[in-house]
C-alpha cells in the first residue's frame, strides 16, 4: 500500500500565527512518531504514539506544541503561536508497534515561520 | 546522555572509490542501529539495520555496516560507491525491545563525482 504521507508539504506563516500539520501513516502501523529537523541539524524526537496508550510528549520543546491521534490513524501536530526557531522540516513516521520494527518516514513539511 | 556521533559531515568521493562512515553512540543498555539514507529530494529510507545476531549486516545497494559493541560503533561501508549513492545517510540508535524515539546523529553528506 501507500507510504506514509504528509500534508502540506509545505507551509509559510507569519510569526505568532497557528499552524496544523498532518500525518497519514501507513495502513496497520500502531506506532506513529513526530521528528523535527532544523537546518544543519540532526533529526529531534518530538513525540510517540503506541496504539491507546498514552503518548511519549517528552520531546516536545514547549507547551506551544502538541499532537493528537485517532486510534490508529492519522495525526495532527499544532504549533501554537509558532516563532522563527519552529522553522524546520517535521517529519512522520510510523512502525508496525512490535519489538524492533522499522520506522517508515514520511516526506515531511517544510515550515517556514516569517 | 544518549547520542549519536557521525565523524564525517561532508564526504567527496570519485566513483569506485571505497566508502567508510563513522558512527559512535552512547546509549544504556541493548541497542537497535540504523542506517537511513535520504537521496536528494527524497524521503529519509532505511539502508540496513541492526538489531542481534551477527554483528556485520548487509543492506540495500551494496552497503554494509559493522556493530562493534566494544567501540560503541556502527559504521558503514561500501567497496565501491557509484554516482547514484550521492546522498545524506544518518546514523541512529534506540533501545532494544521496544520501538520508542530513535536518536539519531547530524548526518554526512557524500557527493561522489562520476
Amino acid at each position: 500500500g501507500a507510504g506514509v504521507s504528509q500534508s502540506p508539504s509545505n507551509k509559510v506563516t507569519e510569526k505568532g500565527k497557528d499552524v496544523e500539520l498532518r500525518c497519514d501513516p501507513i495502513s496497520g502501523h500502531t506506532a506513529l512518531y513526530w521528528y523535527r529537523q532544523r537546518l544543519g541539524q540532526g533529526l529531534e524526537f518530538l513525540i510517540y504514539f503506541q496504539g491507546n496508550s498514552a503518548p511519549d510528549k517528552s520531546g516536545l520543546p514547549s507547551d506551544r506544541f502538541s499532537a493528537e491521534r485517532t486510534g490508529e490513524s492519522v495525526s495532527t501536530l499544532t504549533i501554537q503561536r509558532t516563532q522563527q526557531e519552529d522553522s524546520a522540516v517535521y517529519l512522520c513516521a510510523s512502525s508496525l508497534g512490535q519489538t524492533n520494527n522499522e520506522q517508515f518516514f514520511g516526506p515531511g513539511t517544510r515550515l517556514t515561520v516569517l | 546522555a544518549q547520542s549519536v556521533s557521525q565523524h564525517n559531515h561532508h564526504v567527496i568521493l570519485s566513483e569506485a572509490a571505497s566508502l567508510e562512515l563513522g558512527c559512535n553512540y552512547s546509549y544504556g543498555g541493548t541497542v537497535n542501529l540504523f542506517w537511513y539514507v535520504q537521496y536528494p529530494g527524497q524521503h529519509l529510507q532505511l539502508l540496513l539495520k541492526y538489531f542481534s545476531g551477527d554483528p556485520l549486516v548487509k543492506g540495500i545497494k551494496g552497503f554494509e555496516a559493522e556493530f562493534i559493541k566494544s567501540k560503541f560503533s556502527f559504521n558503514l561501508r561500501k567497496p565501491s560507491v557509484q554516482w547514484s549513492d550521492t546522498a545524506e545517510y544518518f546514523c541512529a540508535v534506540n533501545g532494544a525491545g521496544n520501538n520508542r524515539k530513535l536518536i539519531w546523529g547530524l548526518g554526512t553528506s557524500l557527493a561522489v563525482n562520476p
